[in-house]
């Protein structure tokens, strides 16, 4: 099993261009979360989603969308990419029968 | 607002030391996660402690919860090298669910060889 991963690795855009971030897992985690990781600030959750077709807003869900029509796929689309979304940005997947959570790479986003 | 608090935010120790991390906690909790990041990885599970427990062991880790003071703690025993990482708490709220947890800032642990 590949577990959960993430495209790109890196990514630098403009500000104002809009991307979607991947995420996969084959794991047939229910569970999914997006979370972003900024120097001294740990991780805070932006959308996560319980099941195919169903989502919902974690702690920061501004300027971000998720949508998850399977079980594997959980992209992040930036609508209009700010200075501020520059961060590290991790997937994480996790079954109904267990709290562990894991992880992808990450996603290093820059924001100029 | 992040739930759980690590202290140290640093830890520098020679290898064959104990490493102790504190993290401490707001709100009532289902369990208490504890994940390592190496550095430009992704977070990876090490251990978790449900809040009906107080100790727990696995391998050179070792756990303690207190519910009471809203804090626990993780033990490295005989640290290596290869744990110098960045540790991190993550709180399951009661009544919350398994895919929300909140983290703390984390303690970055240094193991010198």
């Amino acid at each position: 099993n590949a577990g959960v991963t993430q495209t790109p690795k890196f990514q630098v855009l403009k500000t104002g261009q809009s991307m979607t971030l991947q995420c996969a897992q084959d794991m047939n985690h229910e569970y999914m979360s997006w979370y972003r990781q900024d120097p001294g600030m740990g991780l805070r959750l932006i959308h996560y989603s319980v099941g195919a077709g169903i989502t919902d807003q974690g702690e920061v869900p501004n300027g971000y969308n998720v949508s998850r029509s399977t079980t594997e796929d959980f992209p992040l689309r930036l609508l209009s990419a700010a200075p501020s979304q520059t961060s590290v940005y991790f997937c994480a997947s996790s079954s109904s029968v267990s709290e562990t959570q894991y992880f992808g790479p990450g996603t290093r986003l820059l924001v100029l | 607002s992040q739930q759980g608090e690590e202290d140290p935010q640093a830890l520098s120790i020679q290898e064959g030391e104990n490493a102790t991390m504190n993290c401490s906690y707001k709100t009532s909790i289902n369990n208490l996660q504890w994940y390592r990041q190496n550095s430009g990885r992704g977070l990876v599970h090490l251990i978790l402690i449900r809040s009906n427990e107080r100790e727990k062991h696995s391998g050179r880790l070792r756990v303690t919860l207190d519910t009471s003071k809203k804090s626990s703690s993780l033990l490295i025993t005989a640290s290596r090298a290869a744990d110098t990482a960045s540790y991190f708490c993550a709180t399951g709220l009661s009544g919350g669910s398994n895919y929300k947890l909140t983290f703390g800032k984390g303690t970055l642990l240094t193991v010198n060889p």
